[in-house]
């Protein structure tokens, strides 16, 4: 069975970091993108940043880009996001999502995701 | 940047009925990279449609999508008490890398 779960989160004052991670099990996981997307509770979800299956390709969204980080190690089955120079406004629940499809440099829909993860930014 | 709106914001129907929900992008979607999402409280999303009208795996055929170009439909043919919940688009571009949410419909009995 394909599972994903994260874990990292915390309550942190603005300006901390952070490192959240995402442990995958199921599938072929080299081969696939992998994306964190977040959502306030309440509000919608945001997309906050993808890595290449098998490669370094990274994007962010505007809001976190010179901020966040996004690393994976496919020996270990992870991906992670280095969260920087935290604000009131990054705090939300974190999800890990696989990729649908598999392929270097292929981006598609978000078929699995994970429980999610709370981070907290508050002085 | 595209932008994607959702309506309507809420939707009251019963179980048994059919719902239709938009969801209209501010430029071209390009290749149809259009998905939707359903999301029940306390819960992570699940795919429903990808590339606007396949099915996800393990999605029951009630569910279907269509649409094209701005303009896109997530239709719930007949709706069974499960299905009550917040629905969300997402938009995919490629140059550069980016994914754009909905604001979300909400689906309530």
């Amino acid at each position: 069975e394909v599972h994903l779960v994260e874990s990292g989160g915390g309550l942190l004052q603005p300006g901390g970091s952070l490192k959240l991670f995402c442990a995958a099990s199921g599938f072929t996981f080299n081969t696939h993108a992998m994306h964190w997307v977040r959502q306030v509770p309440g509000k919608g979800l945001e997309w906050v940043s993808s890595i290449g299956g098998g490669s370094d390709d990274a994007h962010y969204a505007e809001s976190v880009r010179g901020r966040f980080t996004i690393f994976r190690d496919d020996s270990k089955n992870t991906v992670s996001l280095q969260m920087s120079s935290l604000r009131a406004e990054d705090t939300a629940v974190y999800y890990c999502a696989k990729d649908r499809e598999s392929g270097n440099s292929i981006w598609d829909a978000f078929d699995i995701w994970g429980q999610g993860t709370m981070v907290t930014i508050s002085s | 940047e595209t932008v994607l709106t959702q309506s309507p914001g809420t939707l009251s129907l019963s179980p048994g009925e059919r719902a239709t929900l938009s969801c209209r992008a501010s430029q071209s979607v390009s290749s149809n990279y259009l998905a939707w999402y359903q999301q029940k409280p306390g819960q992570a999303p699940r795919l429903l449609i990808y590339g606007a009208s396949s099915r996800a795996t393990g999605i029951p055929d009630r569910f279907s999508g269509s649409g094209s170009g701005t303009d896109f439909t997530l239709t719930i043919s007949r709706l069974e008490p499960e299905d009550f919940a917040l629905y969300y688009c997402q938009q995919y571009g490629h140059s550069p890398l980016m994914y754009t949410f909905g604001p979300g419909t909400k689906l309530e009995i």
